[in-house]
C-alpha cells in the first residue's frame, strides 16, 4: 500500500508570492493533518480535515488555508509568503478523526522563501 | 493549554548503552500519547504509542508507559544501535474546545540521538 505522498518535494519562492502544496493520503484514509517544521518553533499544527470537512485549526495566520476534496486528497495554500514561512511542511492521515488513530506522515515539502 | 515538554539533546550513546529520553505532559482529560522518529531528510514516524493510563507501548525493542500519577511517557531501550540514530518526538493528542476527540497532536521539542560505534 502506498504511503502518504506530497507534491512538490521542494518549492523556493520569493516573499509576496503565494504556494500550493498537495497532500495524497493513504488509500482509504479520509482524516489529513498539515504541520509546519521550523527549527525554532518545532513542530507546528495548521489544520485537520475529515470527509472535506476543516474539524480543526492552529494559530496561524488568515494567509494560510487549506482544502480537502472528495478523494480526501488535500491541498494548502499560503498567500503573500513571508521569510518566516520558509518550513518543512508535513501532512498526515488516518482512517478516521479521534485522536487514538495511527496517523501516518509524508515526507513533507521543504518550502524556501528567498 | 496542553504541552509536551521532553529532555534537550543532543543525547550521545555508545552502541549497546541504554538509552532514556524523558517526557512529561500537562493535559486536561486523558489524552493518547505517542513517540514519533525522525531519520535525516524524512518524515515522521510512529515509534509506538499509548492510549491509556497504565498502557505500555512498544516497537522495535523501544518501550514507554503512560504513566498518569506522574505525566509522563519516557522512552527507553535496552540497547542502541547506530541505527537508531534520530531525532525523536514525544507527543500528545489534543482535545477540542467542547471536549471532543481531535487529531491534532502536539509535539515536545525533540531530542536528537546519537549513537556512535
Amino acid at each position: 500500500k502506498a504511503g502518504v505522498t506530497q507534491t512538490p518535494r521542494y518549492l523556493i519562492k520569493t516573499r509576496g508570492q503565494q504556494v500550493t502544496l498537495s497532500c495524497s493520503p493513504i488509500s482509504g484514509h479520509r482524516s489529513v493533518s498539515w504541520y509546519q517544521q521550523t527549527p525554532g518553533q518545532g513542530l507546528q499544527f495548521l489544520f485537520e480535515y475529515f470527509s472535506e470537512t476543516q474539524r480543526n485549526k492552529g494559530n496561524f495566520p488568515g494567509r494560510f488555508s487549506g482544502r480537502q476534496f472528495s478523494n480526501s486528497r488535500s491541498e494548502m495554500n499560503v498567500s503573500t509568503l513571508e521569510l518566516g514561512d520558509s518550513a518543512l511542511y508535513l501532512c498526515a492521515s488516518s482512517l478516521v478523526a479521534g485522536g487514538t488513530d495511527t496517523q501516518y506522515f509524508g515526507p513533507g515539502t521543504r518550502l524556501t522563501v528567498l | 493549554g496542553n504541552s509536551v515538554t521532553q529532555m534537550e539533546g543532543p543525547v550521545t550513546l555508545s552502541e549497546e548503552a541504554f538509552l532514556t529520553i524523558n517526557c512529561t505532559y500537562t493535559a486536561t482529560g486523558y489524552p493518547s500519547l505517542f513517540w514519533y522518529v525522525q531519520y535525516p531528510g524524512e518524515g515522521l514516524q510512529l515509534l509506538l504509542k499509548a492510549t491509556k493510563a497504565d498502557d505500555k507501548g512498544s516497537n522495535k525493542g523501544f518501550e514507554a508507559t503512560y504513566r498518569k500519577e506522574t505525566t509522563s511517557f519516557h522512552l527507553e531501550k535496552g540497547s542502541v544501535q547506530v541505527s537508531d540514530s534520530a531525532v525523536y518526538f514525544c507527543a500528545l493528542s489534543d482535545i477540542m474546545n467542547y471536549g471532543g476527540a481531535t487529531n491534532k497532536l502536539i509535539f515536545g521539542t525533540g531530542t536528537l540521538l546519537a549513537v556512535q560505534p
